[in-house]
């Protein structure tokens, strides 16, 4: 199996801070990488897919970015409603497998 | 519109069988690069992929669960149904239903609501 290391597990920032959360992978994914946010009893949300490509609809402040086994979520102005917590999942090679997450808080 | 939901018991016994169903409108699974998967979210932990399914019915499953999923569709119904054999109190989890986002790789860009089986005799 792929193992994904994500960290931190937990930040603090304010609205306004620029944020960078990173996802390693065990080996070469072929940049499969995917980011989602997810909110207390809700769904995940994608975020960004293929490393570097933004959903449909999600907020131009999320970016992307990395290539083989190291990447990098960046929110470059964080607001209100982006405290969440983030996961990676590297969508490669069954088994497909998430990150533990990080939890961005409000400081 | 792409919409899923799954369906199931709340609350099972250990040892028993969870059955869940996910039934999907909005895109068919008969389309030529189509998935579904199912991934579960134990209170308060990370998320886990458990299992997906692809249009031509092939199957992919977690080597962690030992043998014990199995996952199923009717196209006709637009319906994906997963079973877990043997269930344990640590499989208490909210269940998701998934879509797959594109013929690569394997992204999910839309979820079912979740359903939260509780696993206690």
């Amino acid at each position: 199996d792929i193992q994904m290391t994500q960290s931190p597990s937990s930040l603090s920032a304010s609205v306004g801070d620029r944020v960078t959360i990173t996802c390693r992978a065990s080996q070469s994914i072929n940049n499969y990488l995917n980011w989602y946010q997810q909110k207390p009893g809700k769904a995940p949300k994608l975020l960004i897919y293929d490393a570097s490509s933004l959903q449909s609809g999600v907020p131009s402040r999320f970016s992307g970015s990395g290539s083989g086994t190291d990447f990098t979520l960046t929110i470059t102005s964080l607001q209100p409603e982006d405290f969440a917590t983030y996961y990676c999942q590297q969508g490669d090679s069954s088994p497909l497998t998430f990150g533990g997450g990080t939890e961005v808080e409000i400081k | 519109q792409i919409t899923l939901k799954e369906s199931g018991p709340t609350l099972v016994k250990p040892t028993q069988t969870l059955t869940v169903t996910c039934t999907f409108s909005g895109f068919s699974l008969s389309t030529i690069g189509v998935g579904v998967g199912w991934i579960r979210q134990p209170p308060g932990k990370a998320l886990e992929w458990l299992a997906h399914i692809y249009w031509n019915d092939a199957k992919r499953y977690s080597p962690s669960l030992n043998n014990r999923l199995t996952i199923t569709k009717d196209t006709s119904k637009n319906q994906v149904v997963l079973t877990v054999t043997n269930m344990d109190p640590v499989d208490t989890a909210t269940y998701y239903c998934a879509h797959r986002r594109g013929p690569t790789g394997w992204a999910v860009d839309y979820w079912g609501q979740g359903t939260l089986v509780t696993v206690s005799s």
